[in-house]
Order: C-alpha cells, then structure tokens, then sequence
C-alpha cells in the first residue's frame, strides 16, 4: 500500500508569491492533516479535512487556505508569501476521524523556501 | 491550554537502554502517540497508547503511562546508531478536537 506521498519535496519561493502544495493520502483514508514545522515553533496543526469539508482549523492567518477534493487529493495554499513562512510543511492522513486510535500517517513533506 | 513538553537531548551508548521522557497537560487526552523523524524526512509513527492503559510494549519499545502525573515516556531497548533521530511525544485531546498536539521533540543520539 502506497504511503503519504507530496510534492513538491522542495521549492523556493520570494516574498509576496503564492504556493500550492498537494498530498495523496493512504488508499481508503478519507481524512488530511496538515502541519508546518520550524525549528522555532516545531509542529504546529493548520487544518483538517475530512470527506470535502474543513472539520478543523488551527491558529494560523488566512493566508493559509486548503481544499480536499473528491478521492481525498488535497491542496494547502498560501499567499502573500513571508519569510517567516519557511518550512517543513507536513500532510497526514488518518481513516476515519473520531473512529479507533486516529493514528496519523505523515508524508515526506515539502520544504519551502521564501527569500 | 494544551502544552506538551518534552527534554531536547539525550545522548547514550549503543547498546544501552534510552528513555525519552514527555509530560502534557490535558486531562481528557484519549489517545498519546511517540514519532520518530530522521534528518529530511517526514514523521513515522512508532507506538501510541489509549489513556486507559499504564504500559504497552512492542518488539524493543516500552511506553509508560501514568496518568496521574500526566507523563509519558519512551524506552527503547538495546539502543541502535541508527535509533539516532528526533522523538515527538504527542496527544490527541477534546480540546483540540481532531489535530494533534505535538512536543518539540527530543534528539537521541547513540554513539558506538
């Protein structure tokens, strides 16, 4: 069974661009996480989605915006890139939300760099 | 609100038994997880424990639990060079809903 897979793995931005970053999850998990690490704030929750809908949100500016589509492909954006958006950007993927021990399963990530 | 602590470094010899130690702070955690992340890659789930349970082993690993004082740990036995990598502690509580709340990690080392 394939894994977590997200690409881009690495890119560079400047500041003010936008990005658009993918993750596939696991076959049969219908459920995305995403996650932004830096060494200074180390992981922090940015949203989840569950079956096309936003079911939870953390505590990042609207800048950050994510969709999920149908066979659970989902798209993380962010705009007006600053340089203190620099990161390990993280997707997850679970089974059903709420259901057994929720277990995540992490992709490689995709390191942005903003200059 | 929600904080998950962990110590930044421990360093041991191969062969000898780590302990990596994690203490949070909500009281409604259901379910608390230990990842492992290698330098450049992404998180790989080692082991979690449901909050009604004091110890789960797996193969070389040991969680701890002890829900009183709200601390977990991690030991991993007979310790490998290639154990060397960043250890996350994280808990999933009802304040957070579905997202997890991670620790800063804590960076085993193991010297031959």
């Amino acid at each position: 069974k394939a894994g977590v897979t997200q690409t881009p793995r690495y890119l560079i931005k400047t500041r003010g661009q936008q990005v658009t970053l993918s993750c596939s999850p696991i076959s049969g998990h219908r459920s995305v996480s995403w996650y932004q690490q830096t060494p200074g704030q180390g992981l922090q929750f940015l949203f989840e989605y569950f079956s096309e809908t936003q079911r939870n949100k953390g505590n990042f500016p609207g800048r950050f915006s994510g969709r999920q589509f149908s066979n659970s492909r989902s798209e993380m954006n962010v705009s007006t890139l600053e340089l203190g958006d620099s990161a390990l950007y993280l997707c997850a993927s679970s089974s059903t939300p709420g259901t057994g021990s929720g277990e995540l399963f992490f992709g490689e990530g995709s390191r942005l760099t903003v200059l | 609100g929600e904080d998950v602590e962990q110590s930044l470094f421990l360093s041991v010899r191969e062969g000898d038994s780590s302990v990596i130690n994690c203490t949070y702070t909500d009281s409604s955690s259901t379910y608390l997880y230990w990842y492992k992340q290698e330098p450049g890659a992404g998180l790989q789930l080692l082991t979690y424990i449901f909050s009604n349970m004091d110890m789960k082993q797996d193969q070389r690993l040991t969680v701890l639990l002890n829900k009183k004082d709200k601390h977990l740990s991690l030991r991993i036995a007979d310790t490998q060079t290639g154990d060397s990598a960043i250890y996350f502690c994280a808990e999933r509580g009802r304040q957070a809903g579905t997202a997890l709340i991670f620790g800063k990690g804590t960076t085993l080392s193991v010297s031959s």
